[in-house]
């Protein structure tokens, strides 16, 4: 089954700290994967998708087909990446999301 | 604002209640989308439609329906609700169809409790 996995519920880390943000998913084909994030009391908005390769705000990912992941990553985190953030896998027409995590940048 | 809008923003119903969300697109797209998003659930997909058309359907009980009108909008109505039908309810839309690389944008979603 289709099926995206986001193990942390919460992840707090200082600011100026690396972050890496887990996903892995689980698709029979060739899967097209998307970080969505959701500020406080703003709409979920796309972050990044896989097939664009780009660098947005600082984070990346890398689709990674061995291990089935596609892991959001950020050297640095500032208290502003302090959001909601969702893995998601393109099934045809839908997103199945992962149940996302949480990220808290302290000062 | 050209982007999806979503009304009401909040509603606040008894069970056994019928009510109807409503969602516009952003101007020029064809698809729109409907997710759940429940503490226990995540993130769920309902129901997508394309140009007046139903295109997929995801867990969606047979007490919601939805369709989309000719100017685009969709309407999404959950009848004989629950307790367990508070949530919050995300409209997108997306310029056309199982296209790779074809973005979604959410709306700011409407906030169902049932009591």
């Amino acid at each position: 089954a289709q099926r995206v996995t986001q193990p942390e519920k919460l992840l707090s880390v200082f600011k100026g700290a690396p972050v890496e943000l887990k996903c892995n998913y689980s698709y029979s084909g060739s899967p097209e994967l998307f970080w969505y994030v959701q500020y406080s009391r703003q709409r979920l908005q796309l972050l990044l998708r896989h097939i664009s390769r780009e660098s947005i705000k600082g984070f990346t990912a890398d689709l990674n087909k061995g291990e089935t992941s596609f892991h959001l990553k950020k050297p640095f985190a500032q208290e502003e990446d302090s959001a909601m953030y969702y893995c998601a896998l393109r099934d045809t027409d839908k997103l199945i999301f992962g149940t996302g995590t949480r990220l808290q940048v302290f000062p | 604002d050209s982007g999806v809008t979503q009304t009401p923003k909040h509603l606040i119903t008894a069970t056994g209640q019928r009510v109807t969300l409503r969602c516009s697109p952003r101007s020029g797209d064809l698809s729109v989308y409907w997710y759940q998003q429940s503490l226990d659930q995540g993130l769920q997909f309902l129901i997508q439609y394309y140009n007046g058309e139903e295109r997929a359907k995801g867990n969606i009980l047979e007490r919601f329906s939805a369709q989309q009108f000719p100017d685009l909008h969709s309407e999404l109505n959950l009848s004989s609700l629950e307790l367990g039908d508070s949530a919050l309810y995300f409209c997108a839309s997306s310029a056309t169809s199982s296209r790779t690389g074809n973005e979604q944008f959410f709306g700011p979603g409407t906030r169902l409790t049932v009591l």
